[in-house]
C-alpha cells in the first residue's frame, strides 16, 4: 500500500521560501512508471496542479505556468522522498498543499494516492 | 486548458436517495479522460472514477460515471451516510496543466 507523508512549516511570512517534503512508503521515488506531483487547494483558486518530478533514465521536472518562475519540485533518492520549493510567497499562496502520485502514459494526470495535506498560511 | 463547470453547487438529499452530479467541459475531453474525486472535511481528495466510467480500486458499485465529449455525470445510486462530501471532476489529457471543477457539495437534507 502506497503512503505519502508530508512535512513542512504551516506559517510563513511574505517573501520567504516555502519548503515541503513528501516521504514515500510502498513505492520508490526512482520508479520509472510513476510521477510525483504537488497540488494545492484554496477557496479562491480551487484545486491547482503545481508541478511534478519523475525518473525516465534521468530526472525530469516541470511546473504550472502560474508558478513556473517560483517553483522547484525535486527528488531525494537517499530518503525516498520529493520536495516542493516555492519562492517569494505572498498571501495568495495560502492554501492546503498536497503531494500526490500518478502513473506514466495516459494516467499521468490521474492522482491515485495523496498525502494528508499541509495547511500553509502566509501572513505578515 | 480545459475549463470544467460543475452543477449544482450544492445538492441537498436524504440517505437512500439518488444523487446526480454534472460536469461540463469547455471543449471535448480527449479519450474521455475525465475523473471524479470525493473529498471529506480535513481529508485529501480520493479517486472514485476514471476514464469517465471506470471505478477506481475499492470504490463501491453505487458510484457510477457516464458521459462523453463535453458532458459527464457522476451518479450515486443510493446515498449512504459516508457519501455526504464534496465531489470534483478533473480532466487529465496527455500533458499538464490538469484542471479540476469547482466542486459539488452533497449535503444531508
Amino acid at each position: 500500500q502506497v503512503q505519502l507523508q508530508q512535512s513542512g512549516p504551516g506559517l510563513m511570512k511574505p517573501s520567504q521560501t516555502l519548503s515541503l517534503t513528501c516521504a514515500i512508503s510502498g513505492d520508490s521515488v526512482s520508479s520509472n512508471i510513476v510521477i510525483w506531483n504537488w497540488i494545492r487547494q484554496s477557496p479562491s483558486r480551487g484545486l491547482e496542479w503545481l508541478g511534478r518530478t519523475y525518473y525516465r533514465s534521468k530526472w525530469y521536472s516541470d511546473s504550472a505556468v502560474s508558478v513556473k518562475s517560483r517553483v522547484t519540485v525535486s527528488p531525494d533518492t537517499s530518503k525516498n522522498q520529493f520536495s516542493l520549493q516555492l519562492n517569494s510567497v505572498t498571501p495568495e499562496d495560502t492554501a492546503v498543499y498536497y503531494c500526490a502520485r500518478s502513473r506514466i502514459g495516459w494516467e499521468a494526470g490521474l492522482f491515485d494516492y495523496w498525502g494528508q495535506g499541509t495547511l500553509v498560511t502566509v501572513s505578515p | 486548458e480545459i475549463l470544467l463547470t460543475q452543477s449544482p453547487g450544492t445538492l441537498s438529499l436524504s440517505p437512500g436517495e439518488r444523487a446526480t452530479l454534472s460536469c461540463r467541459a469547455s471543449q471535448n475531453v480527449a479519450r474521455n479522460h475525465l475523473a471524479w474525486y470525493q473529498q471529506k472535511p480535513g481529508q485529501a481528495p480520493r479517486l472514485l472514477i476514471y476514464a469517465a466510467s471506470s471505478r477506481a480500486t475499492g470504490i463501491p458499485d453505487r458510484f457510477s460515471g457516464s458521459g462523453s465529449a463535453t458532458d459527464f455525470t457522476l451518479t450515486i445510486s443510493r446515498l449512504e451516510p459516508e457519501d455526504f462530501a464534496v465531489y470534483y471532476c478533473q480532466g487529465y489529457d496527455d500533458s499538464p496543466p490538469w484542471t479540476f471543477g469547482q466542486g459539488t457539495k452533497v449535503e444531508i437534507k
